[in-house]
Order: structure tokens, then sequence, then C-alpha cells
């Protein structure tokens, strides 16, 4: 069971706009950073977003992050049928002294 | 731009020790932690540990009493070690370069499956 909890799959027609939550607690996301990532079928995870909100080089600005107390959410506009991925949210859990991810949400574009 | 790349046996046997090097190209292990991550088929990623270039270690607390982490700043690469293995222990490895909330890059990942 993951320490942060994510919706196992969200869906959105193109062109529309979706968001992903990631709840957690005041030991992890209410304490630290969050960040998120995209994983392709297959593939490595890929960084979409870190200390929250800010979007390394290269990410298009139609992903975007916010954090909320113990909660973080990714959103995605102008959704496009390659954004079709899993996602997944991590940081850092000061109780445990360890890395945490959320369980990875799958999304499908209609 | 740094690159990472996972090696190691593909097939362990159970209570076996499992072995992974990742090689970091196109820059030097530097002020960063190094990261092991894991991804059961089908599953989601589980943090295993990281080591920093000073050598200090931090591991998952499920999995501290079996995985020992090293650094060899001279060869550019890190290691995972992690022993008495079960068929829990099959899933694809990767490692990471990051900071304490982050991980970026990741190397392509190396399937490890325990099976005698």
């Amino acid at each position: 069971q993951s320490m942060l909890t994510q919706p196992p799959s969200v869906s959105a027609a193109p062109g529309q706009k979706v968001t992903i939550s990631c709840s957690g607690s005041s030991s992890n996301i209410g304490k630290n950073y969050v960040s998120w990532y995209q994983q392709l079928p297959g593939r490595a995870p890929k960084f979409l977003i870190f200390d929250n909100s800010r979007r390394p080089s290269g990410i298009p600005d139609r992903f975007s992050g916010s954090k909320s107390g113990t909660s973080a959410t990714l959103a995605i506009t102008g959704l496009q049928t390659g954004d079709e991925a899993d996602y997944y949210c991590g940081t850092w859990d000061s109780s445990l002294n360890g890395g945490v991810f959320g369980g990875g949400t799958k999304l499908t574009v209609l | 731009q740094v690159q990472l790349q996972e090696s190691g046996p593909g097939l362990v046997k159970p209570s076996e020790t499992l072995s992974l090097t990742c090689i970091v190209s196109g820059g030097s292990i530097d002020n960063y932690y190094w990261s092991w991550i894991r991804q059961p088929a089908g599953k989601g990623l589980e943090w295993i540990g990281r080591i920093y270039i000073n050598g200090n270690t931090d591991y998952n607390p499920s999995l501290k009493s079996r995985v020992t982490m090293s650094i060899d700043m001279s060869k550019n690469q890190f290691s995972l070690k992690l022993s008495s293995v079960t068929a829990a222990d099959t899933a694809v490895y990767f490692c990471s370069r990051g900071w304490i909330t982050w991980f970026d890059p990741w190397g392509q990942g190396t399937l490890v499956t325990v099976s005698s």
C-alpha cells in the first residue's frame, strides 16, 4: 500500500483538461515538496514537475502542479493522445526518512 | 546531458544476492543523491534507497536489513546489493539521480527475475 494516494484512473477527451490528485500526510506532502512523473508503457518515468509547481526545461506549460496542505494536484490541459500514460507523484517522508510515491494514475484520452 | 544505465544479472536465485550497477555518463557523479527505485510488473514505483557522494545512505525501512549501496566516483558508478531475495523482489530496477524530493534523469531500467 502506497504512502501517497492517487486515483487509479482518470479519463477525458482530447483538448480537455484533467486533474490528478495525490493525497498524503503531515510527514510527507505536508512537510516536503512534491514531484510528478509520466510513465509511458514499457518506458522509464519522465520528470514532469518538481518543487510542487516548477517545470523542468522542455516540459510544456500544459502540465502544471499545485499543492495545498497534505494534498497535491497535477493538471494537464489541451489533452493529446500522446498524454496517455501512468502518472506518479512523489516526495520525501520525514518520519520514515525515505522517498515515497503514489500508487499511480492511468490517464486515458478518450 | 547526464545518462544512467543499469547493468547486472537478469536472473537471480532465491536466497541469493541481487547485484546491480548504475553507470553514469555525460557528466560526473557530483552533488546529488543517487537512488535506486523498483517497479514490479503492473505495479507502482517503490523507492529502495539513495547514496550521496560522501557515502551517506538512506534506505527504505522495509528493505533496510537487506540493502547495501555503494558509490565509486573514480568509475562514475554506484551500486545496489539486495540480499536474501525472494520472488517478491522480481521487478524492473531503475537507477536515478536526484535531490531530496525529485528524481531525474532515470536509467532505462533492468528486469531482475528471482527464480530457481
